[in-house]
This record gives C-alpha cells, structure tokens and sequence, in this order.
C-alpha cells in the first residue's frame, strides 16, 4: 500500500517550452501533496505543499508563476513548468500524505533536461 | 526554525563492518525524525522514523537509529554493511505540534560500500 507515481521519469525538452509532470496516489487518498526539487548530489528543497481544492502554498524564493500547481483530486496533483530553461533542469519529486497518517510517501521522481 | 546537520558527504565502510552515518537537528518543538534512503535516480524510501516513545528506534534492512535529545542527535546504525546499502542517505525533521506537515532535509550522505 502507500504507492505514488510519477510520470513521466525522464523528460527532455526545448527551452521555452513547458512541461507538465504528474504525481498520482495509486492506493489512498491523499489531501496534501509536495514538491520537492533536487538538484545534482544535493538535499531535496520542498518547493510547496498543495492541499486538493485550493490553492498551492509556495516555499520563498520558488516562483509561482513558472511552477504551476494543480492539486484537482485526492489522487492527482501536477506541476506544470512554464517557459522552462536549462537552469530548471532537475530531479523533480512528489510526495503524498496519507489523510489521517500524516506519513508522506515520495514518488519515484522526474528528471527534467531542458536543452 | 528547524535544521538539519549531516556530519560527512561521504562514507566509506567495507562490506560487513558497522555503518554510523550522523544526524544533529535543531528545533524549537519536539521533534519527529526520519532517515531516508535514495538509490540513483529514484524517490526516496522510508528507513524508519521517531516520533514518541522508545528512544532506540528499528528500521528496515537491519537500520536502527538512536533519538539521543540531550546531544540533539539522531544517528543511523547498522551491525553490518552489505553492498546493497549502498546508497544516499537522508535525516529529515518534522514539526511535532504540526504533525508531518513539512520536511526539512539535510544535505545527505553517500553511503559506499566495498568489498
């Protein structure tokens, strides 16, 4: 039990562009959701927390205007990078806290490369 | 505020000696601890975790780790080394009187492993 995906696992992609990325609870139902960014033999930074049905609360310095962050449903949450540029290429990962538990389970990541 | 402080980017253990990678938190409130393990390219999973209670805390994969409060610390043991364990390791601290609401990482430390 527990399961969160990501999707997609690696994603290449032209500067400007945006891309969207896809964090799911596969087996339970999950109000809040995080996004963390790791950047190359680095910690993870939580980027925000997005509680279904309202809107993301974002960490400083992380600009809400090119991460986009839809929380729609108790399963779905997705992060959307606008205009994306090769210093937003990174390890992106998901997070989900079960209702009720409080214990967060993290995806498997994205690896973004924006060239 | 809360932090968290690895002691060592790197460590290096032979195959069937003990592992000792090192965790010093600061914060305000009691606080609940976790040690997490990353393999390349993947999302983080969980090792074990305090939150009240017995002091001497067991994990998964033969991982234990100690909530010492007068030396702030929270180290992760293991008898054994095995090339499996491998790995990037992360401390984590949580807010107590928030239940698991954020993590705050630390910088992590490589766990390697040789014959």
């Amino acid at each position: 039990g527990a399961v969160v995906s990501q999707h997609p696992s690696r994603v290449i992609c032209k500067s400007g562009t945006s891309v969207k990325i896809e964090c799911r609870s596969l087996d339970f139902q999950a109000t809040t959701m995080f996004w963390y960014r790791q950047f190359p033999k680095k910690s993870l930074m939580l980027m925000a927390t997005s509680n279904e049905g309202s809107k993301a609360t974002y960490e400083q310095g992380v600009e809400k205007d090119k991460f986009l962050i839809n929380h729609a449903s108790l399963t779905l949450s997705t992060l959307t990078v606008t205009s994306a540029h090769p210093e937003d290429s990174s390890f992106y990962i998901c997070s989900a806290r079960v209702a009720g538990v409080g214990e967060q389970f993290f995806g498997p990541g994205t690896r973004l490369t924006v060239l | 505020a809360q932090s968290v402080t690895q002691l060592g980017s790197h460590v290096s253990v032979s195959e069937g000696a003990l592992v000792l990678l090192r965790c010093n938190y600061s914060s305000s409130v009691p606080p609940y601890l976790f040690w997490y393990v990353q393999y390349p390219n993947q999302g983080l999973q969980l090792l074990l975790k305090y939150t009240t209670g017995a002091t001497l805390v067991k994990g998964i994969n033969g991982f234990e780790a100690e909530f010492k409060k007068s030396e702030t610390s929270f180290h992760l043991t293991k008898p054994s080394a095995h090339m499996s364990d491998a790995a990037e390791y992360f401390c984590a601290v949580s807010k107590m009187n928030s239940g698991y609401s954020t993590l705050t990482f630390g910088k992590g430390t490589m766990l390697l492993v040789s014959p």
